[in-house]
């Protein structure tokens, strides 16, 4: 099992539409939890990150945590074709940061 | 890609051949990160430094090596490039625990070993 599952894709979601991005971690210890969006041919960038259970929103951003079930998700409100990128989720505990496989979004206009 | 460069951005070379990628920052930052990126494999790290001269191993370290001279440059050296380095690598710094703060990537190296 790896440490941080996402599915890889691609997510394909119309313009105006919530896109929902989930992510699954092994580690119960894990205390910290990160977003990154990449487009293509770029760096990683970071999204917003969550420490504590409940949702967290940034903008059409809203990013939820629920320990218990050592899931994070990411929705994105009214996606725009701008949002098309893949989507990096990265967990945090005991000292270092696994990231996922990350999710190709597509947004159709 | 603010206050993090990298050096050469692109590079092809033969397997044998030892490879340097730099990357340098500016925000004096003490914690750099040397990560590779393949598909269907995510960001995995190599070697990651804490200080000036103090360096560790990441999950993928193999074949790699590093060093930190001074704070703001961290040399990844592939002492003799195989076909299976060839790959994307990003720099990466953060102001403190790796598990904890932000992490910023620089623009990354895209390396071909033929």
């Amino acid at each position: 099992q790896k440490e941080v599952e996402q599915n890889s894709g691609p997510l394909s979601v119309p313009e105006g539409a919530i896109a929902s991005l989930n992510c699954t971690y092994s580690d119960r210890g894990s205390q910290s939890f990160f977003w990154y969006r990449q487009y293509s041919g770029k760096s990683p960038e970071l999204i917003m990150f969550i420490y504590s259970n409940g949702d967290k929103e940034d903008g059409r951003f809203t990013a939820q945590l629920n320990k218990a079930s050592q899931y994070v998700s990411l929705l994105i409100r009214d996606s725009q074709p701008s949002d098309s990128a893949t989507y990096l989720c990265a967990v945090g505990g005991r000292g270092k940061l696994i990231f996922g496989q990350g999710t190709e979004l597509s947004v159709k206009p | 890609d603010a206050g993090i460069t990298q050096s050469p951005r692109h590079k092809v070379t033969e397997t044998g051949t030892p490879v340097t990628l730099r990357c340098h920052q500016t925000e004096n930052h003490r914690y750099m990160y040397w990560y590779r990126q393949d598909p269907g494999h995510g960001l995995r790290l190599i070697h990651y430094s804490y200080g000036v001269k103090d360096t560790d191993k990441g999950e993928v370290s193999d074949g790699y090596s590093v060093s930190r001279s001074k704070t703001e440059d961290f040399l990844l050296t592939l002492e003799s490039a195989t076909s299976s380095q060839t790959s994307v690598y990003f720099c990466a710094i953060s102001e403190s625990d790796p598990s904890a703060d932000t992490q910023y990537f620089g623009p990354g190296t895209r390396l071909t070993v033929l």
